[in-house]
């Protein structure tokens, strides 16, 4: 069964510090890789993707994600945390095939970022 | 451009009363999906709708149909509603020919069942 896999519910850092937030999937092919941040009663904002090419992909707010195919991880990084940084954040992946990027997410669950000032 | 756009924002039902939930794309867009993101949990995919036909579906019963209408605008009915039903609708939207571009996504109807 396709699915994303986030191993921690809350990840602490104090703000200044670099932050790594994890994820692993479980997707047959060459799947498109997402990471979405959601504030309180907010929906989801796109941050980064990865589609092909270098494994290092850049986003917004100063976030970038390592992409490693041989882990099946897509790992969402910051060099220096911000308290504003926190947030609940959803890697996701689209499977390869119909539709592209516009084909069906599928979410991990979810985690909790927490940036210390 | 107003982004996705979702009405309403806030609903309250009952057990085995109906429900619909209302999404406007983003500008450009002609692809919307559903999905539904229970307390706790990441969103899960309900179905995806293309040129006013539904394209995929996920795993969810047929309580749960849609609608896109001419403008790419599009609705999410669900009927019969149980407890289970409780949770923020998010739409998404996206430009089919966009092969690499991401999905928008609206602010979410949060619904509860009473």
């Amino acid at each position: 069964a396709q699915s994303v896999a986030q191993p921690e519910d809350q990840v602490n850092v104090a703000e200044g510090n670099p932050l790594t937030v994890k994820c692993t999937y479980s997707v047959s092919g060459n799947p498109y890789l997402f990471w979405y941040v959601q504030y309180p009663n907010r929906g989801l904002q796109f941050l980064l993707k990865y589609i092909t090419g270098d494994n290092l992909v850049k986003g917004s707010y100063g976030f970038e994600a390592e992409f490693n195919k041989s882990q099946t991880s897509f790992h969402l990084k910051k060099p220096s945390a911000l308290v504003s940084d926190s947030a609940l954040y959803f890697c996701a992946v689209s499977p390869p095939g119909y539709g592209g990027a516009t084909n069906k997410l599928i979410f991990g669950t979810g985690t909790l970022l927490a940036v210390q000032p | 451009d107003a982004g996705v756009t979702q009405s309403p924002t806030h609903l309250i039902k009952t057990r085995g009363q109906q429900v619909t939930l209302r999404c406007s794309p983003k500008s450009g867009h002609d692809t919307v999906s559903w999905y539904q993101q229970a307390l706790g949990q990441g969103p899960q995919f309900i179905f995806q709708y293309y040129e006013e036909e539904e394209r995929q579906r996920g795993n969810f019963p047929d309580r749960f149909s849609g609608h896109q209408f001419p403008n790419y605008s599009s609705e999410l009915n669900v009927n019969a509603l149980l407890l289970g039903d409780s949770a923020l609708y998010l739409c998404a939207s996206s430009a089919r020919q966009a092969f690499y571009n991401e999905q928008f996504f609206g602010p979410g109807t949060r619904l509860t069942v009473l």
